[in-house]
């Protein structure tokens, strides 16, 4: 059983350049969510998905858009990488009982 | 305020310690409380649930006080592999599928 599924581990980007992060849960949870972490920032959240066909803004959601392709896979989009987007990216799923599930983090420098 | 607030340590204790971390939480109508545990450079990991009449888990116990709107973590015996970042969760005030990290404590225990 993988549980959450993140691609790439790292990757680096020029400032202007875009990308797309990949995450996909085989737990059949309904909600799916984009964290990003910097350094004694914790945990903020970019996007999430309630249920299969919705998306809504989380606290940063600026830079980014996301995808809810099916219920198993969540994209992160970056259109035009900035240095402040430099950080640790989490994939997260959750089912009925509230609690999130992480998947092992990209790790994003854009210089 | 922040939503979830944590002292964020250090705790340096030797092995075989017990140690308690406290976290606050500013919304009162707050239903999910968990406690995860956070090693370097890796995802977060739920540590458990915290119930409203409190929990235990082997070594480790978790109480809620709603009066006060805090949460605790009791650590008994503590193992050199119980170092790491223990990170207090709840759910945010817009949104039951939305969940508010706090920034951690460390916890250090030495030989």
């Amino acid at each position: 059983n993988a549980g959450v599924t993140q691609t790439p581990k790292f990757q680096v980007l020029k400032t202007g350049q875009s990308m797309t992060l990949q995450c996909a849960q085989d737990m059949n949870h309904n909600s799916m969510y984009w964290y990003r972490q910097d350094p004694g920032m914790g945990l903020r959240l970019i996007y999430y998905s309630a249920s299969e066909g919705t998306t809504d803004k989380g606290e940063v959601p600026n830079g980014y858009n996301v995808s809810r392709l099916n219920k198993r896979e969540f994209s992160l989009r970056l259109e035009s990488a900035a240095p402040s987007q430099t950080s640790v990216y989490f994939c997260a799923s959750s089912g009925g009982q509230n609690e999130q599930y992480f998947g092992p983090g990209t790790r994003l420098t854009v210089t | 305020r922040k939503e979830v607030e944590q002292d964020p340590g250090p705790f340096n204790v030797p092995e075989g310690a017990t140690v308690a971390f406290n976290c606050t939480y500013s919304n009162s109508a707050s239903q999910s409380f968990f406690w995860y545990r956070q090693d370097c450079r890796k995802e977060p990991k739920l540590l458990m649930s915290v119930y409203s009449s409190g929990n235990e888990d082997g070594r480790f116990t978790a109480q809620l006080n709603r009066a006060s709107q805090y949460i605790s973590l009791l650590i008994r015996d503590s193992k050199l592999s119980d170092s790491a970042t223990y990170l207090c969760v709840v759910n945010a005030m817009d949104s039951s599928y939305k969940l508010i990290f706090g920034s951690g404590t460390r916890l250090l225990v030495r030989p």
